[in-house]
């Protein structure tokens, strides 16, 4: 059954550095999502993709934030200079766009900015 | 997104049917009722989603009331595995997110 995967599954960075989370959406899939979720939280949307750009961000997704595909399988997350409050749960999906638009989520990165 | 209201939490014992309601009483007559669950710090799972008729597929049932302002989650034989919190929530199906609740937590006793 194809899935979402998402690498790496753990980050330790430090305060301030850059991060690219990554992810592989399911392969016909032509929609594309981040969510977060910090520890004992709600998952929060952050960002949707679609036909190469952004098509909706939360407020959460400020100018540290940016999203990428840069090609026909990979959908990335860069965070620009990390803060300890973005330590969390990130959560890459993909849909179809058919009319159940069905959410598919990969597995999680765990990313602890220390 | 229409608010949704379901309890904290449940038990429900190992074979037993476990059954989650979720209100939505404000619900517009362009969104669906969709369920997703998580298990411990894994992603969302999508179980099954409705308009107005009951649905069911492998994993779950969905019982939708006729004026459509609450459902009915059920798990027919909840196994352990079924250990997760359940996510009730509306929308109208070509929404690009996901709002998520605070969701059930539903814990299968053995």
């Amino acid at each position: 059954e194809p899935e979402v995967t998402q690498t790496p599954s753990h980050q330790v960075t430090q305060m301030g550095q850059e991060v690219i989370l990554r992810c592989v959406p399911i392969s016909n899939h032509l929609y594309f999502y981040w969510y977060r979720q910090i520890l004992g939280q709600k998952v929060e949307f952050l960002v949707s993709f679609y036909n190469n750009e952004i098509s909706e961000k939360s407020e959460i997704f400020d100018d540290q934030f940016s999203v990428e595909r840069p090609d026909g399988s990979n959908f990335t997350l860069k965070i620009r200079s990390t803060k300890l409050e973005d330590s969390a749960m990130y959560f890459c999906a993909s849909s179809s766009g058919s009319s159940y638009n069905e959410q598919f989520f990969g597995p999680g990165t765990r990313l602890t900015v220390l | 997104d229409a608010k949704t209201t379901q309890p904290t939490s449940m038990d429900c014992a190992e074979g037993r049917a476990a059954n989650l309601p979720c209100n939505h009483s404000t619900i517009s007559g362009n969104e669906y009722v969709y369920w997703y669950r998580q298990i411990h710090s894994q992603g969302p799972q999508y179980i099954i989603h409705g308009l107005k008729n009951n649905e069911t597929n492998e994993m779950a049932s969905l019982i939708i009331t006729e004026d459509r302002k609450s459902s009915t989650l059920i798990l027919p034989h909840a196994t352990l595995r079924d250990t997760a919190v359940y996510y009730c929530i509306v929308r109208v199906n070509r929404d690009d997110k996901i709002i998520f609740g605070k969701g059930t937590r539903l814990h299968i006793l053995p």
